[in-house]
């Protein structure tokens, strides 16, 4: 299995552009989340899905970001505009039911 | 809701037994996990317990859970310089996946 497949691995973008994040789980796991890791806030929890259906957004910080996985093996994180502070490591990860994560590499963005 | 606490820096001899401590605040946490995270790299599961376990040895990591003190611990036996990098404590209520992760210890190994 090839794990948790997130692109790109590195984004470098100017402020107020549109970024969008990919994720492709590993197949046949339920739910797939999508965090952020910062070294002053540690890893914080924006979005998850179960079955493709968000069920919890409330860590997506505002209306710049939004999250949509139009099908079971793919998942997309949009900000825009973009802007410094969202500088950050991405992670997208997924879950077979049994609690554990498997996470990603991780997308490191940019913001200039 | 759930927070999840933990020392942040831990420096240790090659060949000496490291302790990594972390509490929790949730007494309903059923799953409780460590994850190891390398420079540059993605979140690796190590090892899990569950509430009803007290203790959970896999090679050279051993688990103790305190359910009553709420406190969750990870010891590596004979740490090796691969060992350096950052561990995170993490715990959930169900098998969803939605985890609480603490701050992570940064682990330094010297020769």
């Amino acid at each position: 299995d090839a794990g948790v497949i997130q692109s790109p691995r590195h984004e470098v973008t100017e402020m107020g552009q549109e970024v969008t994040l990919r994720c492709k789980p590993i197949s046949g796991h339920n739910s797939l989340f999508w965090y952020r890791q910062t070294m002053m806030r540690g890893l914080e929890l924006l979005i998850y899905f179960n079955n493709n259906v968000p069920i919890d957004d409330s860590g997506m910080p505002e209306d710049r970001f939004s999250a949509k996985m139009p099908n079971a093996s793919f998942s997309t994180l949009k900000i825009q505009p973009s802007e410094p502070r969202d500088s950050a490591v991405y992670f997208c990860a997924s879950n077979p039911s049994t609690g554990e994560l498997f996470f990603g590499e991780g997308s490191r963005l940019t913001v200039l | 809701g759930e927070d999840v606490e933990q020392s942040l820096f831990l420096s240790v001899r090659e060949g000496d037994s490291s302790v990594i401590n972390c509490t929790y605040t949730d007494s309903s946490s059923t799953y409780l996990y460590w994850y190891k995270q390398e420079p540059g790299a993605g979140l690796q599961l190590l090892t899990y317990i569950f509430s009803n376990m007290d203790m959970k040895q896999d090679q050279r990591l051993t688990v103790l859970l305190n359910k009553k003190d709420k406190h969750l611990s990870l010891r590596i036996a004979d740490t090796q310089t691969g060992d350096s990098a950052i561990y995170f404590c993490a715990a959930g209520l169900d098998s969803w996946g939605k985890l609480q992760f603490g701050a992570g210890t940064q682990v330094v190994v010297t020769p």
